[in-house]
């Protein structure tokens, strides 16, 4: 079956640490990869995404690379923000093009101080 | 600005009371789903719909039904809640599968069954 597995947090980074949330997934046919981040208090946006092998998604300085070889689609920022604190989610879509019926990880919860 | 509204912020309902979750969604997306959001099990599936008047189960429908009278406006309902059904709820749409476009989300319902 399809499925997406990611670290557990909470993570918690100094201000300008690099970041690392990894995900990896399992699926039939040829997913499309997602990372959707929940501020505070909101709902669900989509961060980035890449809907086939070696794209790369990037979106507000985090980067993630759909890697087929090891099905993994693992997010990265160079230096993060006190803003950036938020849950984090790494989704897959088992139809392809679609955007709905996404499958989610449980979400990682990213604490950056000051 | 596109938008997904959902009907209420907070909710607290009886045991056993019937509860309308209302969400309405302005960009003419053919996809509309519900979620629900608990710590540590991440968002699951409850229904979603492709089409008016159409409904299709997701992961874990007990306990729950929908409504698509119209295309904009998507209900979940809890026939009878129970506690087990205290949650954040979250809404969204998408256009049809293909489209590789992104899934909207609503500000999320939190629900409380006491």
């Amino acid at each position: 079956g399809n499925s997406v597995t990611q670290m557990e947090g909470p993570v918690t980074l100094s201000e300008e640490a690099f970041l690392t949330i990894n995900c990896t997934y399992t699926a039939t046919g040829y997913p499309s990869l997602f990372w959707y981040v929940q501020y505070p208090g909101e709902g669900l946006q989509l961060l980035l995404k890449a809907t086939k092998a070696d794209d790369k998604g990037s979106n507000k300085g985090f980067e993630a690379t759909y890697r087929k070889e090891t099905t993994s689609f693992h997010l990265e920022k160079g230096s993060v923000q006190v803003s950036d604190s938020a849950v984090y989610f790494c989704a897959l879509s088992p139809y392809g093009g679609s955007q709905g019926n996404l499958i989610f990880g449980k979400g990682t919860k990213l604490s950056v101080k000051p | 600005d596109v938008k997904v509204t959902q009907s209420s912020r907070y909710l607290v309902k009886r045991t056993g009371e019937k509860v309308f979750l209302e969400c309405v969604q302005d960009m003419d997306h053919e996809n509309m789903f519900w979620y629900r959001q608990d710590p540590g099990l991440g968002l699951r599936l409850i229904y979603f719909s492709y089409d008016v008047k159409m409904k299709e189960k997701g992961d874990i429908p007990e306990g729950y039904s929908v409504s698509r009278e119209k295309k904009e406006r998507f209900s979940l309902i809890l026939e009878s809640a129970s506690t087990n059904q205290t949650s954040m709820y979250l809404c969204a749409s998408s256009l049809p599968r293909d489209t590789n476009t992104e899934a909207f989300f609503g500000q999320g319902t939190r629900l409380t069954v006491v």
